[in-house]
Parts: structure tokens; C-alpha cells; sequence
């Protein structure tokens, strides 16, 4: 069963503007960790944001914020002031004990900035 | 710091060859993982190894494919023989302790099997 899905393969979004990316998750466990890596065309994956599932506060890291709402089991990624070096793929994980807490990857999103 | 290293980035070989991909940690981490990159099948976790042990090989797809950590610094990845279907990026990714923590990504290698 998918665990992960991103239902946007891929955006369009405007210089300086932000972009939201969409992640949803199943999972049963109380106590799990949500990921968002970056890849871009370089082909490098980097590690962008974490969100534990006890976690109160919505994840930041610099222009990244994580909106999470877990009643809906969604993690979406907010990227503000977009610049050209953000184009690339995005991809959302999970990991969760009833995988064994191996991390499991969504399908990804292919976001392009445009000047 | 150093990140993950892998090496080579690249790697284009015939079928039926040999292919040996490599990776170094970052220093101080105790998991390291191998995963495979396809358009079809996106990315899969082949194995990982916990203090040089390997703790999980569910994902490795045949026997053709082997993975050694004799130390805590190096880890090997191994097809042999290689085949067309194999051709992928493989990235190796560290983690500090168990592996629920963030796991960290290497360059990759992209190899071609002809």
C-alpha cells in the first residue's frame, strides 16, 4: 500500500513567490518522522526538513516550513521567496515502526521556477 | 564536513562485468543504507548496516547483488554480473544512530549497464 503520496508531479511558480507541495501519509503508529528531500537536476538528494509526529510546532528551516496537520495526515512542504536554484524535485518520507522505520518515499515533485 | 562520498559518480559497463560501487559515511555516523533510483520504481532501500552489521537485506533484488561494511568508514556495493536492468543511480546515505534518525545522502553513482 502506498504510504507516502505527492499527487503533484509537477509546478510552475514564479520567481520570489511561494509554493506549496503536497505530501499525505497512512500510517497507524502513534510515533513517526516526516522528511522532505531535495534533488535537483545535479541528481544529489538533500535534507531539507523534519517533522516528528509529537511535535507541536510546525517544522522550519530557513525558507522551508512543513504544515503539518496530523488529523489529516498531511505534511506539506512551503517554500517562500522562491529562487531559481529551487527548481528541482522535492520528495516526502516517511518513516514509521510498522516499516521498521525504514524510510519510505513518495513519487516526488518536479518544481520549476520561473524569473 | 565532509558529507557522504561515493565513488565513482559514474560507471558505464557491459553486461555480464563486475561493478563495484563504493561509499564512505560521514564520520561519527553508525547506519549507512544503500538505495536504487529508477524513473519506474523511485527509490528503494536495497540494505542498511547498523555498526558495520547488516540489519536489514530485504530490499537487495537477487543474489547478484552484495553489499559488505567492513569498517566503520567503508561500504562496498557489489553486482555481479551486472545487467541492463541494473543501470540506476545508487546513492549510500548515513545516519548518526539508529535508523530513525535523518539520514543523509552521498552524490550517487549513475550506472549504465550496456
Amino acid at each position: 500500500a502506498q504510504k507516502i503520496t505527492q499527487t503533484q508531479p509537477g509546478m510552475f511558480v514564479q520567481e520570489k513567490e511561494a509554493v506549496t507541495l503536497d505530501c499525505t501519509y497512512d500510517t497507524s503508529d502513534q510515533s513517526y518522522g516526516l522528511f522532505w528531500y531535495k534533488q535537483p537536476s545535479s541528481g544529489e538528494m538533500i535534507f531539507l526538513i523534519y517533522q516528528g509526529s509529537y511535535d507541536e510546532q510546525n517544522a522550519t528551516e530557513g525558507r522551508y516550513s512543513l504544515n503539518f496537520q496530523k488529523a489529516r495526515k498531511s505534511a506539506n512542504l512551503v517554500i517562500s521567496a522562491s529562487q531559481l536554484g529551487d527548481s528541482a524535485m522535492y520528495f516526502c518520507a516517511m518513516r514509521d515502526r510498522s516499516n521498521d522505520y525504514k524510510l519510505s518515499f513518495g513519487a516526488g515533485t518536479t518544481v520549476t521556477v520561473r524569473a | 564536513d565532509a558529507g557522504v562520498i561515493q565513488s565513482p559518480r559514474h560507471e558505464v559497463t557491459e553486461m555480464g562485468q563486475e561493478v563495484t560501487l563504493r561509499c564512505k559515511p560521514i564520520s561519527g555516523h553508525n547506519s549507512l543504507f544503500w538505495y536504487r533510483q529508477t524513473m519506474m520504481r523511485g527509490l528503494e532501500l536495497l540494505i542498511y548496516f547498523n555498526n558495520n552489521v547488516p540489519i536489514d537485506d530485504s530490499g537487495m533484488p537477487e543474489d547478484r547483488f552484495s553489499a559488505k561494511m567492513p569498517n566503520a568508514s567503508f561500504s562496498t556495493l557489489k553486482i555481479q554480473p551486472s545487467e541492463p536492468r541494473d543501470s540506476a543511480v545508487y546513492f549510500c546515505a548515513s545516519s548518526l544512530g539508529q535508523i530513525a534518525d535523518t539520514q543523509y545522502f552521498g552524490p550517487g553513482t549513475r550506472l549504465t549497464v550496456l
